[in-house]
Formats: structure tokens, C-alpha cells, sequence
């Protein structure tokens, strides 16, 4: 059975960073691309981040472009997601998701909260 | 960026088929996939690739992409059917993934 699960997530002032970590199970976690995705509440789905499974082809939505960095550890079936100069706007519920070959997302966690508030 | 156009809100009575659109230019060139939400869950894949369906997918669920627009289509709908449907593609000029906005299917 496919498994992620999120942590990392919690309550921080605009401008200090955060970093979120994905533990996957259940598949050969470095056979697959990862992602994480972002939801504010009440809101829709934005795809944050994504990164192939050997590293080579990594992307970010222009919302965060240049603030946060995605990386993955094969070894610890681990996916990371850093946070840097955080703003309000970033206060969402983060998931992690599996990738496929076809681009969509197979498997979701059940998601870390980040709130970004003074 | 490419943008997706989904409705707000589509309301539908039990038993009846259910249609959710997802608009962008010329979509029907490229794969939609679509995801089910229901409230305080995460989303669920219900539809890959236009209209393929995961394993464990009834199939009520169905899909078509042609032209400008991808549709999700759900007959016999169940109240169990009632949650919020965003349709998802890969941006291919900026390697992107993109969601539609969503649509809260209400069950009458």
C-alpha cells in the first residue's frame, strides 16, 4: 500500500523559513518523480514544486520560484520541501504527491498545514 | 501560464449524469486528468489521461477532451458522489503542472 506522509508543517512569522519532509512507502520511491502540491484553505490546488527521480529536471511555480527548494533523499525514501522568506499567501495545507510517467498524480498524503502569520 | 476554466458549482439530482467541463486553449491536444475532493480528505485521481480510471474507480466516472474543452462525466449519481473536481494537465511550454479552479458537484 502507497504511503506519504507529511511533517514539517506548523505556525511562522512572514519572512522565517520552515522545511517539510514526505516519508513514501509502498513503491520504489526512486523509480518515480515527486511533487507537492498546496491547497489554502477553502481554496483550489496549486502545484508548488516537482522533481524527477534522479534530480536531473526540477520546477517550481513562479508563486514561489527563487524561495523554496524541493529535494529527495532515495536512500531515506524521504522528500523535502524547504520553505525560505515566507509570506501570508503561503499559508496553505501542503501535500506531497506521487508522480507518473503520464504527469498527474497518482497519490496524495493527507498533508502538512504551514500558517504564515505574525 | 495556461489557465484552466472549470464552473463554480454544477448541481445535479440523484440517479441523473453529472457534467463538469474544463476549459483551455485547445486542451484537446494534450491529457487531462481529474481529481475528487471531499471535504477535510485529500484528492483522489478518478480520472487519467482523458478517460482512463485508477483501479477501485466505479465506472460512473468518465472523461472526453476534444477542442477547447475536457469533460468529467458522472452518471447514476450518488450522494456520495457530492465533493469539489478539479481537472489537472501538464503544461509541456513551462513543464508545469496546472489545476482548473475546481467544481462543487451538489447532489439534490
Amino acid at each position: 500500500e502507497v504511503q506519504l506522509v507529511e511533517s514539517g508543517g506548523g505556525l511562522v512569522q512572514p519572512g522565517r523559513s520552515l522545511r517539510l519532509s514526505c516519508a513514501a512507502s509502498g513503491f520504489t520511491f526512486d523509480d518515480y518523480a515527486m511533487h507537492w502540491v498546496r491547497q489554502v484553505p477553502g481554496k483550489g490546488l496549486e502545484w508548488v514544486s516537482g522533481i524527477t527521480w534522479n534530480r536531473v529536471t526540477i520546477g517550481y511555480a513562479d508563486s514561489v520560484k527563487g524561495r523554496f527548494t524541493i529535494s529527495r533523499d532515495n536512500a531515506k525514501n524521504s522528500l523535502y520541501l524547504q520553505l525560505n522568506s515566507l509570506r501570508p499567501e503561503d499559508t496553505a495545507l501542503y501535500y506531497c504527491t506521487k508522480g507518473t510517467s503520464g504527469y498527474y498524480f497518482d497519490y496524495w498524503g493527507q498533508g502538512t498545514q504551514v500558517t504564515v502569520s505574525s | 501560464s495556461y489557465v484552466l476554466t472549470q464552473p463554480p458549482s454544477v448541481s445535479v439530482a440523484p440517479g441523473q449524469t453529472a457534467g463538469i467541463t474544463c476549459g483551455g486553449d485547445n486542451i484537446g491536444s494534450g491529457t487531462v486528468h481529474w481529481y475528487q475532493q471531499k471535504p477535510g480528505q485529500a484528492p483522489v485521481l478518478v480520472v487519467y489521461d482523458d478517460r482512463d480510471r485508477p483501479s477501485g474507480i466505479p465506472e460512473r466516472f468518465s472523461g472526453s477532451n476534444s477542442g477547447n474543452t475536457a469533460t468529467l462525466s458522472i452518471s447514476r449519481v450518488e450522494a456520495g458522489d457530492e465533493a469539489d473536481y478539479y481537472c489537472q494537465v501538464w503544461d509541456s511550454a513551462t513543464d508545469h503542472r496546472v489545476f482548473g479552479g475546481g467544481t462543487r458537484l451538489t447532489v439534490l
